[in-house]
């Protein structure tokens, strides 16, 4: 069975830097053509891809966010950490981690997080 | 703005058939074969119905089904039931550069 759990702060203040960690188990980052990727939902707004990085270490980031997002992946550990810096109000959203087992698609998905930058 | 265009909004009795559009363009939805579906009921994670365009993952109901036209993909749900209500958003690959792109999501409502 596979699974994905993310875990972080729930409040974070403006300005500042989020760090999200993605555990997962039932599969390996280092087998071939395996990924995983980050994607947030602001409450009642849609889906938004944010990054995704793959088992031998490529890494791709939303246009629009690259310059504030950091993938990096744990394989012995099994977690892939999602860093975020310049937090703003707009950040606020829940955060999913999910399985990208070929370009296709992300399956299975984690149960999110859900992250408010407040002052 | 989303990068994938859908409708708001979608309705059908049960039984019968609803179809969401999700429109994009010759650099993500028209260029690959690699179009994905997903089912997100309130407060829970997205669930992967279709894949690769028309692809059904094991356990996902053939009342589900996925096409593609030119720069325009649609979802199908046949023979609609109360469990069919949820919010349905669109993905596609977008190739080296915007990689992956969603849709702004459709609320399918069983009247």
């Amino acid at each position: 069975q596979i699974t994905l759990k993310e875990s972080g702060p729930t409040l974070v203040k403006p300005t500042q830097t989020l760090t999200l960690t993605c555990t997962f188990s039932g599969f390996s980052l280092s087998s071939s053509g395996v990924g995983v990727g980050w994607i947030r939902q602001p409450p009642g707004k849609a889906l938004e891809w944010l990054a995704l990085i793959y088992y031998n270490d490529d890494k791709f980031y939303s246009p629009s966010l690259k310059s504030r997002l950091t993938i990096t992946k744990d394989t012995s550990k099994n977690q892939v950490v999602l860093t975020m810096t310049n937090l703003d109000p707009v950040d606020t959203a829940t955060y999913y981690c999910a399985r990208r087992p070929t370009r296709a698609r992300f399956d299975p998905w984690g149960q999110g997080t859900l992250v408010t930058v407040s002052s | 703005q989303s990068a994938l265009t859908q409708p708001p909004s979608a309705s059908g009795s049960p039984g019968q058939s609803v179809t969401i559009s999700c429109t994009g363009t010759s650099s993500d939805v028209g260029g690959y074969n690699y179009v994905s579906w997903y089912q997100q009921h309130p407060g829970k994670a997205p669930k992967l119905m279709i894949y690769e365009v028309s692809k059904r993952p094991s356990g996902v109901p053939d009342r589900f089904s996925g096409s593609k036209s030119g720069n325009t993909a649609s979802l199908t749900v046949s023979g609609l039931q109360a469990e069919d209500e949820a919010d349905y958003y669109c993905s596609s690959y977008a190739g080296s550069n915007n990689y992956v792109v969603f849709g702004g999501g459709t609320k399918v409502t069983v009247l």
